[in-house]
């Protein structure tokens, strides 16, 4: 059974930092590439990242650029999301999606709250 | 960037009827696209990917068709479970860029 579980949410305050981990299992994440997707409180999906399956390369989303990190390791089945210099319009739910097309697998999400 | 304009933003339906959501994309994506289902509190489910192609699992009432810039999801026969709200996600490029979303509320 494919599972995705998101980890590290929680309060920061601005200009903090954060980093949220995503542990998978049931398929080799190795074969994928994976993405982080936010959804700010009562708003609509943002795609935010993806990387490759051997992390050649990675894509942001404009506002996070140079802000925010995506990295996996393979070997512990694991993607992560290094979150620097927060706002509090990065406020949101986050999700560790399998897939850098149409992701099919999602985790539950995690909250992120940017406040003082 | 590519812009992915939904519409409409809400409509209000009873259970047994068609519904028809557009995406528009701000340029030509060929067939790079998919939608997906969101229930409060829960996460997106995808419902179809490619345009066109029903995700296992998925009830076929769901169906998805078009290409270039105008995309369509019906809804044939609208179930009590379907009231959500759906969103469409372009993959043609980066960055990748959902619809606005669309609620589907009880009429």
């Amino acid at each position: 059974e494919v599972q995705v579980v998101e980890s590290g949410g929680g309060l920061v305050q601005p200009g903090g930092s954060l980093r949220l981990s995503c542990a998978t299992s049931g398929f080799p994440l190795s074969g994928y590439l994976m993405s982080w997707v936010r959804q700010a409180p009562g708003k609509g999906l943002e795609w935010v990242a993806t990387i490759k399956h051997d992390a050649s390369e990675r894509y942001y989303v404009d506002s996070v650029e140079g802000r925010f990190t995506i990295s996996r390791d393979n070997a512990k089945n694991s993607l992560y999301l290094q979150m620097n210099s927060l706002r509090a319009d990065d406020t949101a739910v986050y999700y560790c999606a399998r897939g850098g097309r149409v992701p099919d697998y999602w985790g539950q999400g995690t909250l992120v709250t940017v406040s003082p | 960037d590519i812009q992915m304009t939904q519409s409409p933003s809400s409509l209000s339906a009873s259970v047994g009827d068609r519904v028809t959501i557009t995406c528009r994309a701000s340029q030509g994506i060929g067939n790079d696209l998919g939608w997906y289902q969101q229930k409060p509190g829960k996460a997106p489910e995808r419902l179809i990917y490619a345009a066109s192609n029903l995700q296992s699992g998925v009830p076929s009432r769901f169906s998805g068709s078009g290409s270039g810039t105008e995309f369509t999801l019906t809804i044939s026969g609208l179930q009590p479970e379907d009231f959500a709200t759906y969103y469409c996600l372009q993959h043609n490029s980066y960055p990748r860029t959902f619809g606005q979303g669309t609620k589907v509320e009880v009429k």
